[in-house]
């Protein structure tokens, strides 16, 4: 395990479509996060979760979007009904209880709604 | 709710110059903790630096180190003998104590020209 996986890594769907993207943390990773990052800009916290637990959402997570880790260790992100407005990158991190440890990324799944 | 500003879009100075990014935040929190992540073109972000909000004594890691005021929440960081391989998007971020969010900037794209 060499690091925070995200598949796809790219992804095109039609509007209306629904997507799922997957991150697998570092395997003794216990805090997940999801974040969105449009071109140019600063990634906007999605949410967060510590184990299995969603202990965090952000208002930007609307009611299409939805963030599962059942068991604790992989993660997946749905969008329901994309809009053109939902293409961005969207980027995983995880990290270790103790807060003053980093987060470490991954590549991101870039999602294009055409 | 914590905000953090990067008030700098856009920089560019010659290799082996020195160089500062500056970032302000604002919280009521008394601890919290600091980071600058690096994200290069195309690649995934990576930790540049941390700052524990309750250490005096400013972070440095080689050519990297940070300016940490936190009676004025400012947190810049200094770049010495900056290389090509600097070139990319710097964020600064703020996590608050119970790790649950972090928090980025806009970012900087700094540019090193040969």
């Amino acid at each position: 395990d060499t690091g925070v996986s995200q598949d796809p890594r790219h992804k095109i769907t039609k509007r209306g479509q629904n997507v799922t993207f997957r991150c697998d943390p570092i395997s003794e990773h216990n805090r997940l996060y999801w974040y969105r990052q449009t071109l140019g800009q600063g990634p906007e916290f999605l949410t967060y979760f510590q184990n299995e637990a969603q202990l965090e959402k952000s208002r930007l997570l609307s009611d299409r979007f939805s963030a599962e880790r059942p068991k604790g260790s992989f993660s997946t992100l749905e969008i329901q009904r994309t809009e053109q407005g939902d293409s961005a990158m969207y980027l995983c991190a995880s990290s270790l209880t103790e807060v003053n440890t980093e987060a470490f990324f991954g590549q991101g799944t870039r999602l294009t709604v055409v | 709710a914590q905000t953090v500003t990067q008030s700098q879009p856009e920089m560019s100075v010659q290799e082996a110059e020195t160089v500062t990014l500056s970032c302000t935040y604002d919280t009521s929190e008394s601890n919290y903790y600091l980071f600058w992540y690096k994200q290069p073109p195309s690649r995934q972000m990576i930790l540049v630096i941390r700052q524990e909000a309750y250490k005096q004594q400013n972070a440095t890691e080689n050519r990297f180190s940070v300016n940490f005021q936190k009676a004025a929440k400012s947190f810049s960081l200094k770049i010495s003998d900056s290389q090509l391989g600097d070139t990319a998007m710097y964020f600064c971020a703020f996590m608050n104590p119970r790790g649950d969010k972090i928090i980025f900037g806009k970012g900087t794209r700094l540019h090193i020209l040969p």
